[in-house]
């Protein structure tokens, strides 16, 4: 069985400050490790995945992330956060093979950029 | 291309009546997948089809069904529905390539509520 744990609910932060939402997951397999973002009142959109080779993963938005084997983490980091940045992040695993379309998600984190 | 959409997008419905939901993937994606959202569960997997069968599933109650279509087009079905139903229900589409399969793109999900 898989788990993702998220360990901050809510993150405030001052525009132009960095940022880290931190994401631990637990899994006996290979797996494939998501963040995906949602904005009030829309569905989730992809910031970035991890399937396979460099630990360091870009996304959109100036987003990035590194996955850490030893440490079973998948910490989203941005140097410099905008107003546009607040919404409730979540990070997210998978399986391969036939349990790839079946996402286990954390309880997500609450960004909340001030001005 | 036109992204995964789901109609209705806002549904109030009664405890004890039964609620259908659609959802179109993206154009070329045969794997469907639904998920519910709750403010006290968060995000859970409910099932995937690919290529008009169940793939995976969720851990809900029988209540809960789905089926997919000869074009990928999906529908839940909610049978005998309770107050705990209320949530949104979010849809997403995946490509199959060969070696693995390409992102999940998720829909803007439809809000039901039950009163």
């Amino acid at each position: 069985a898989q788990s993702v744990t998220q360990l901050d609910s809510q993150v405030p932060v001052f525009e132009e400050a960095p940022v880290e939402l931190r994401c631990n997951y637990s899994s006996s397999v290979s797996v494939y490790l998501f963040w995906y973002v949602q904005y009030p009142n829309q569905g989730l959109q992809l910031l970035l995945k991890y399937l396979s080779g460099s630990t360091l993963v870009k996304g959109i938005n100036g987003f990035e992330a590194e996955f850490n084997k030893s440490q079973t983490s998948f910490h989203l980091r941005k140097p410099s956060v905008h107003i546009s940045d607040t919404a409730e992040y979540f990070c997210a695993v998978s399986g391969s093979g036939t349990s790839y379309g079946k996402l286990t998600f954390g309880q997500g984190t609450i960004l909340t950029v001030h001005p | 291309k036109a992204g995964v959409t789901q109609t209705p997008r806002y549904l109030i419905k009664t405890r004890g009546q039964q609620v259908t939901l659609s959802c179109s993937p993206i154009s070329g994606h045969r794997s469907v997948s639904w998920y519910q959202q709750t403010p006290g569960q968060g995000l859970q997997f409910l099932f995937e089809y690919f290529s008009e069968t169940q793939r995976n599933k969720g851990n809900f109650p029988g209540r809960f069904s789905g089926r997919q279509f000869s074009n990928s087009r999906s529908e839940m079905n909610v049978s005998t529905l309770e107050l705990g139903d209320s949530a949104l229900y979010l849809c997403a589409s995946s490509l199959e390539v060969a070696g693995g399969r390409e992102t999940q793109y998720f829909g803007p999900g439809t809000r039901l509520l039950v009163l």
